[in-house]
């Protein structure tokens, strides 16, 4: 059974837009999330974290927000560049990092 | 430098025959872990190691063993009993249980059965 779940496998975007991508979770005990940007034949780098006693993370161009009662979180990209064009995974913590399933982002010019 | 390796990058195996992968890191971190990337299903958690001499299976530890002689080295053997290893595989390491700055990851290995 999936815990974290990432139900757009894609997504395109122009650059100077926003991407927003998204993230869902079954385990209200997970305390805390990550989010990681991978290249193709590379390891994922961490991006942005965010603690479950919070509801949003801001780092430069990055933000994520949690909403515990709906158990989402999101992670906004302002403005998007084509170098942010990678697939992005969402993490909860529970003893060990969960990941979901990822989304490619494409930035296009 | 510190940093995780991961070596090689890529692996051949024939079918049959039980292959190891190896990962070394120097940044002192307590806790290792083995992920397999496969098209559509993100990460998935093979084997955990969060002190010398102890590890335990993640959700797909069929097929796979680990050992942790060295807080620096986990190395994962493919077994010819894992009916699908052909996949990329990820090491990473954390420095507390909490790992409240998440895993710093290998390069990876891509590991194709012929």
């Amino acid at each position: 059974d999936q815990q974290v779940k990432q139900n757009s496998p894609s997504l395109s975007v122009q650059e100077g837009r926003i991407s927003i991508l998204n993230c869902d979770y079954t385990n209200s005990m997970f305390d805390y999330f990550l989010w990681y940007k991978k290249y193709p034949a590379e390891g994922p780098t961490f991006l942005i974290s965010i603690s479950s006693i919070k509801d949003k993370n801001e780092d430069g161009r990055f933000t994520v927000f949690l909403n515990k009662s709906a158990k989402h979180l999101s992670l906004h990209i302002v403005p998007s560049q084509p170098g942010d064009s990678a697939v992005y995974f969402c993490a909860a913590y529970d003893d060990k990092l969960i990941f979901g399933t990822g989304t490619r982002l494409q930035v296009f010019p | 430098d510190g940093g995780i390796t991961q070596s090689p990058k890529y692996l051949f195996r024939k079918e049959g025959q039980n292959v190891t992968l190896s990962c070394e890191q120097n940044l002192n971190h307590d806790a290792m872990y083995w992920y397999r990337q496969d098209p559509g299903q993100g990460l998935r958690l093979i084997y955990y190691s969060q002190i010398v001499n102890d590890f335990q299976k993640g959700d797909i530890a069929e097929g796979y063993s680990v050992s942790r002689e060295k807080k620096e080295s986990f190395p994962l053997t493919v077994t010819s009993a894992q009916k699908n290893p052909t996949a990329f595989y990820l090491c990473a390491s954390s420095s507390d249980r909490r790992a409240n700055y998440g895993y710093t990851f290998g390069s990876g290995t891509r590991l194709t059965v012929v």
